[in-house]
C-alpha cells in the first residue's frame, strides 16, 4: 500500500525567501512521484516529476524537488519566493501499472509582502 | 481547448436528488478518473477506468457510479445525493505508462443541500 505524508498544512513565508514544502511517502516498490500546483478555483497543474532518472528534478516557476531514498522524501523547494506562488501545492505517489495516484492532504502556501 | 472539461461547473442540488457530472478528455488516453477534494483531506479516488470495458472502485466508491461511455468520457453520477457529498470533483487522464502524468479538468464544485 502506498501513502503520502505532506507535513504542515499551511505554510507562510515572506517574499523572496526560501520555499520549503515537505513530502514522504511509503511505498512497497520504487516510486514514481509529482508535484501539483492549484491556484484558486483552478484544476490541478505538473509542478514536476520523478521517474527515476535524476534525482533532483526541475520544474516549472523556478521550483525543484529532491528524491532522496534513503528518507523516502521528496520534498519541494524554491529558492526565493515571489508572491505569485500563493496556492495549494499536492504531493501524489504512483506506482507504475496500476498508475493509480495517491495524492498528500495538500500544503497552502502563502507569501507575505 | 483544454484537454479535460468537466460540465457543470457548478452545481447546487437538494438532497435525494440525482446528479450527474460529466466529464471528456481530449489526450486520446485509455485511462480516467474521478476524485474528491475537500479541505485537509487532499485528492481521494472515487472510480477509475483503465479503458472503456475497465471500471474500478477506488478508495470511497460508496454513494457514486460510473460510466465510461467512450474513450474520451467518463461520467460520475450520484443516485441519490447527500450533504456529506458536498464538496470539488475533479476528471482526470493519464496515459498507460506508471510515469506520465495526470491532466485534470477544472473542477466541478457540487453543493448538496
Amino acid at each position: 500500500a502506498q501513502s503520502v505524508t505532506q507535513l504542515g498544512s499551511h505554510v507562510s513565508v515572506s517574499e523572496g525567501a526560501l520555499v520549503l514544502l515537505r513530502c514522504n511517502y511509503s511505498s512497497s516498490v520504487p516510486p514514481y512521484l509529482f508535484w501539483y500546483v492549484q491556484y484558486p478555483n483552478q484544476g490541478l497543474q505538473l509542478l514536476l516529476k520523478y521517474t527515476s532518472a535524476a534525482t533532483l528534478v526541475k520544474g516549472i516557476n523556478g521550483f525543484e524537488a529532491e528524491f532522496k531514498k534513503s528518507e523516502t522524501s521528496f520534498h519541494l523547494t524554491k529558492p526565493s519566493a515571489h508572491m505569485s506562488d500563493a496556492a495549494e501545492y499536492f504531493c501524489a505517489v504512483s506506482q507504475g501499472g496500476f498508475n493509480k495516484f495517491y495524492f498528500g492532504s495538500g500544503t497552502k502556501l502563502n507569501v507575505k509582502p | 481547448d483544454a484537454d479535460v472539461t468537466q460540465t457543470p461547473r457548478n452545481r447546487i442540488t437538494k438532497t435525494g436528488k440525482r446528479i450527474m457530472l460529466e466529464c471528456s478528455q481530449t489526450k486520446g488516453h485509455d485511462r480516467m478518473y474521478w476524485y474528491r477534494q475537500d479541505p485537509g483531506l487532499g485528492l481521494r479516488l472515487i472510480y477509475y477506468s483503465f479503458d472503456v470495458k475497465d471500471i474500478n472502485k477506488g478508495e470511497i466508491s460508496d454513494g457514486y457510479s460510473v460510466s465510461r461511455q467512450a474513450q474520451a468520457k467518463f461520467s460520475l453520477s450520484l443516485e441519490s445525493a447527500i450533504p456529506n457529498q458536498t464538496a470539488l470533483y475533479f476528471c482526470a487522464t493519464t496515459g498507460n505508462r506508471g510515469d506520465t502524468e495526470a491532466f485534470f479538468g477544472q473542477g466541478t464544485r457540487l453543493t448538496v443541500v
